[in-house]
């Protein structure tokens, strides 16, 4: 199973909103609807943003929200503030022959 | 509150096996599957593997014939074992209690950095 694709950067001032894709195939993104999207401050373990193509845990704020069409899933945060500068990844679940997740290869998200 | 802890070797000596183990405190130990991922300096997150409160596992092909996984369901605990490791092996190394309703990682280890160096 290869990874799947982001952007390796993402930009935007505060205020303002981005988006960030993750790319994959029919065996993992395009077939099931198992694509979470994780924040990670420098130094930091990685955190839940959004779970189930579009479900955000209790405590992540309503500007995370997520999207899923065909073999690509997307991460938009809305009212960007500085403290959302981090590395973003994706992952998916991959079915077929093996049990495997697949992570994207991450976005840093830069705050202007 | 509901936290994994995490512990282990933070050098290794190539050829040698690497063991980390990680402890369930506050929560259930039957309500998630139990996953290791690691993440190589400056790179992207990488998942090893898992295992389930009764033992069953799943590994990454890439690493599979390396890795063994294992509980111990008394201690609310569960542990990495990857042998003949290289310095390729470096990485940051995270537990985390993978939701096997919904297939996301719910909650993460502190993560330990493991070197590979002799």
């Amino acid at each position: 199973q290869s990874a799947l694709t982001q952007p390796p950067s993402a930009s935007g001032s505060p205020g303002q909103s981005v988006t960030i894709s993750c790319t994959g195939t029919s065996s993992d993104v395009g077939n099931y609807n198992y694509v979470s999207w994780y924040q990670q401050h420098p130094g930091k373990a990685p955190k839940l943003m959004i779970h189930d193509v579009t479900k955000r845990p209790s405590g992540v704020p309503d500007r995370f929200s997520g999207s899923k069409s065909g073999n690509t899933a997307s991460l938009t945060v809305s009212g960007l503030q500085a403290d959302d500068e981090a590395d973003y990844y994706c992952a998916s679940y991959s079915g077929g022959n093996d049990f495997a997740v697949i992570f994207g290869g991450g976005t840093k998200l830069t705050v202007l | 509150q509901v936290q994994l802890q995490q512990w282990g070797a933070g050098l290794v000596r190539p050829s040698e096996t690497l063991s980390l183990t990680c402890i369930l405190s506050g929560g259930s130990f039957n309500d998630y599957h139990w996953s290791w991922i690691r993440q190589s300096p400056g790179k992207g997150l990488l998942w090893i593997g898992e295992v389930t409160y009764d033992g069953n596992t799943n590994y990454s092909p890439s690493l599979r014939s390396r890795v063994t996984m294992s509980v111990d369901t008394s201690k609310n605990q569960f542990s990495l074992r990857l042998t003949s490791v290289t310095a390729a092996d470096t990485a940051i190394y995270y537990c985390a209690a993978f939701d096997k309703g919904a297939y996301h990682f719910d909650l993460w280890g502190q993560g330990t950095l493991v070197t590979v160096s002799s």
